[in-house]
C-alpha cells in the first residue's frame, strides 16, 4: 500500500532561518512525490515534483526536495524563510495504478516569525 | 494556459437545503477531475474523482454525488445537506499519467446551519 507520512504537523521559524519540512513516504513502485502549499481559504498550489529524474528538484520560490529513496524521504526545505512562506505545505505520492489518484499527507503548518 | 474556476467562493446553506457546486477548466481537453474536501485543520480527502464524461468514480459512501455533463465541467451536488458536509470543498484537474501534478481551483468555504 502507498502511504505518506509528514512527521510534524506545526513547525516554527524565525525570518531569514532555514526551513525543513519532513516527509516519509510508503509505495510499491517508483513513486511520484510533490509538495503543494496552500495559504489560508486557497486551493493547492504546486511547489515541486518527483519523477524519477533528478533526486534534488528544485520548486518555486526556492524551495526545493531531496529523494532519498534508502531512506523513502522527500523533505521539503529553504535556505532562508519569508513572511510570506507562513501557510500549510502537504506531502503527495501518487498511485501509479489508479490513473493519477494522490495520496496526501496530513500537512505541516509553517510559521514564520519577525 | 489552462485555468480553473471553481465558484461560489463562501456558500451558507441550512440543514436540509441542496448543494451545487460547479467547476470548469479551460484550455485543456479531456482532463482527469476531482474533488476534495478539507474539514478544518485536517488534510485533503478525495471525494469523486472522473476519467470522462459521464464517469464518475466514488471514494468515500457519503451524502454528495458527482456529475460531468461536459468534458471540462464538473459538479458536486446534494438532495439535502447535513451539518457534517461543512468544509473546504476543492475541485482540481490533470491531464496524462499518474505523474501529472495537480492543478487546484480556489475552493468553496461551505458552512452548514
Amino acid at each position: 500500500a502507498q502511504s505518506v507520512t509528514q512527521l510534524d504537523s506545526h513547525v516554527s521559524v524565525s525570518e531569514g532561518t532555514p526551513v525543513l519540512l519532513r516527509c516519509n513516504y510508503s509505495s510499491s513502485y517508483s513513486p511520484s512525490l510533490f509538495w503543494y502549499v496552500q495559504h489560508p481559504n486557497k486551493g493547492l498550489q504546486l511547489l515541486l515534483k518527483y519523477t524519477s529524474a533528478a533526486t534534488l528538484v528544485k520548486g518555486i520560490n526556492g524551495f526545493e526536495a531531496e529523494f532519498k529513496k534508502s531512506e523513502t524521504s522527500f523533505h521539503l526545505t529553504k535556505p532562508s524563510a519569508h513572511m510570506s512562506d507562513a501557510a500549510e505545505y502537504f506531502c503527495v505520492v501518487s498511485l501509479y495504478n489508479q490513473g493519477g489518484k494522490l495520496i496526501f499527507g496530513q500537512g505541516t503548518e509553517l510559521s514564520v516569525k519577525p | 494556459s489552462q485555468t480553473i474556476h471553481q465558484w461560489p467562493a463562501t456558500l451558507v446553506q441550512p440543514v436540509g437545503s441542496p448543494l451545487s457546486l460547479e467547476c470548469t477548466v479551460e484550455g485543456t481537453s479531456n482532463p482527469n477531475l476531482y474533488w476534495y474536501r478539507q474539514a478544518a485543520g485536517r488534510g485533503l480527502q478525495l471525494l469523486f474523482y472522473s476519467v470522462g464524461i459521464g464517469q464518475i468514480s466514488s471514494e468515500v459512501p457519503q451524502n454528495l454525488s458527482a456529475s460531468r455533463p461536459q468534458d471540462r465541467q464538473f459538479i458536486l451536488s446534494s438532495k439535502k445537506l447535513l451539518l457534517s458536509d461543512s468544509g473546504f470543498y476543492l475541485c482540481a484537474w490533470s491531464v496524462g499519467t499518474y505523474n501529472s501534478p495537480l492543478h487546484f481551483g480556489n475552493g468553496t468555504r461551505l458552512t452548514v446551519t
